[in-house]
Formats: structure tokens, sequence, C-alpha cells
């Protein structure tokens, strides 16, 4: 258990559809990041959260929307899907002394769109 | 911006050492780090170079060349459960902000 919890582990849904994706970060971690990863490509950033304020934007799509709450929780809002979507979503957290260590991710979520 | 290379693909034979190479061109750096990843599962943290030079840890290695922008992971006495991706990562300016992944580099060990 790497600290760092992600739910669902698994999603499907219809094209169209709106879902939210959760992760609570490693305890004492402030950042949380999110990264999208589709089948045999690499890791692609898309946002990135550190206590409660947005702090960069990678390659994330208008659909896509994300917050990080008061109790450091963050969730990805995934909306009017598309097949292209289905994906791995992986959160990650850092900060709290774990900086010469990079990030911790969580398990993931795999979304399935169908 | 920033820019990771990494061979797509390696193969090596259990209870071989392989030697898996990224070069990096970036706006500033701030570290260095390599990761596993195992299909479908979460990347699991590897190891770090901040600073020229070779640090060990186990059977696993990483250089770190910064005035080359190249780094290796060496792993030694391969065993099938190495068969992974393996991603090179740099941060670069404004920790945690800068933060990107090569495309990985999948080992195959053959029995």
């Amino acid at each position: 258990d790497s600290g760092v919890t992600q739910t669902p582990k698994h999603l499907i849904t219809a094209t169209g559809q709106r879902v939210t994706l959760r992760c609570s970060p490693r305890s004492g971690d402030l950042s949380v990041y999110w990264y999208q990863q589709s089948l045999d490509q690499g890791l692609q950033f898309l946002i990135h959260y550190y206590n409660g304020e947005e702090r960069a934007k990678g390659n994330i799509l208008e659909r896509f929307s994300a917050q990080q709450f008061p109790d450091l929780h963050s969730e990805l809002n995934l909306s009017s899907l598309e097949l292209g979507d289905s994906a791995l979503y992986f959160c990650a957290s850092s900060g709290g002394g774990s900086l010469n260590y990079g990030y911790t991710f969580g398990s993931g979520t795999r979304l399935t769109v169908v | 911006g920033q820019n990771i290379d990494q061979p797509t693909e390696m193969t090596a034979t259990e209870g071989a050492i392989v030697q898996i190479n990224c070069t990096y061109q970036t706006s500033g750096f701030n570290g260095l780090f390599w990761y596993q990843q195992h299909a479908g599962e979460a990347p699991t943290f590897l190891s770090y170079n901040v600073l020229d030079g070779l640090e060990e840890k186990g059977r696993f290695s990483s250089f770190l060349s910064r005035s080359k922008g190249y780094s290796y992971l060496l792993l030694k006495e391969l065993q099938m459960k190495d068969s992974a991706s393996y991603l090179c990562a740099v941060r670069g300016d404004n920790y945690g902000q800068n933060f990107v992944f090569g495309p990985g580099t999948r080992l195959s060990v053959l029995p």
C-alpha cells in the first residue's frame, strides 16, 4: 500500500456520460497530480494541485476538470466521455518530506468508455 | 520545454545484466528519477539522482551525467519478475510543477 488511495479501481461507462475519480494523497503530502495513461502509452500529465490551489496544467482537455478539497483529497471530473478517454488514470502525491523521492502513485482507476 | 528519450523495448536473459539508457533536454534540472511499472499497475520508485555519478541500490544502480543530459539504469542478476516498463522522469524548474516522464522502456526477461 503506497498510502495514496484511488477510487474506484474500475469504471465502465457509456459515451457522453460524466464520471468522477477520487484520490486521497499520502498523509502529509500537500501536492496531488493527475496522469492519464492510454494503452501502451506513456504517462501524460493532466494537472497539479497544491494545498487546494491549481499549480500547473498539462494536456488536460476542456471536458476534464479537477479540484482539491480542504482535506486535501482531489477529484478528477471527466465529462462528455468519448471512446478515446478509455485509459488508466493515476493520481500521485508528493511533499511532506518526500521531495527526494518524487511522486508516490496510487493504484489507478481503469476507465472504460463503451 | 522538456524532452526525454528512451529505447522502446529491450530483451535480456534471466541472470544477465541490462542497461537502460535515458537522454533528456530540459529547461532546468532538479533531479532524475527511475520508476518501474508492471502492466496495469502503478509506477513504483526505484532511484533518484541529482548529482553526477552512480547510485547503487541492491541489484539496481542508476547513473547520471548532467553535462551530457544522460542517465542509465543498470539491472543486475535479472529475474523474471523484472519484466516491466522502466520510466525515466526528470524534475525541471519549480519543484513539483515540472515533472516529466519519458515514454518508458519495456523490458522482457527471458528464461
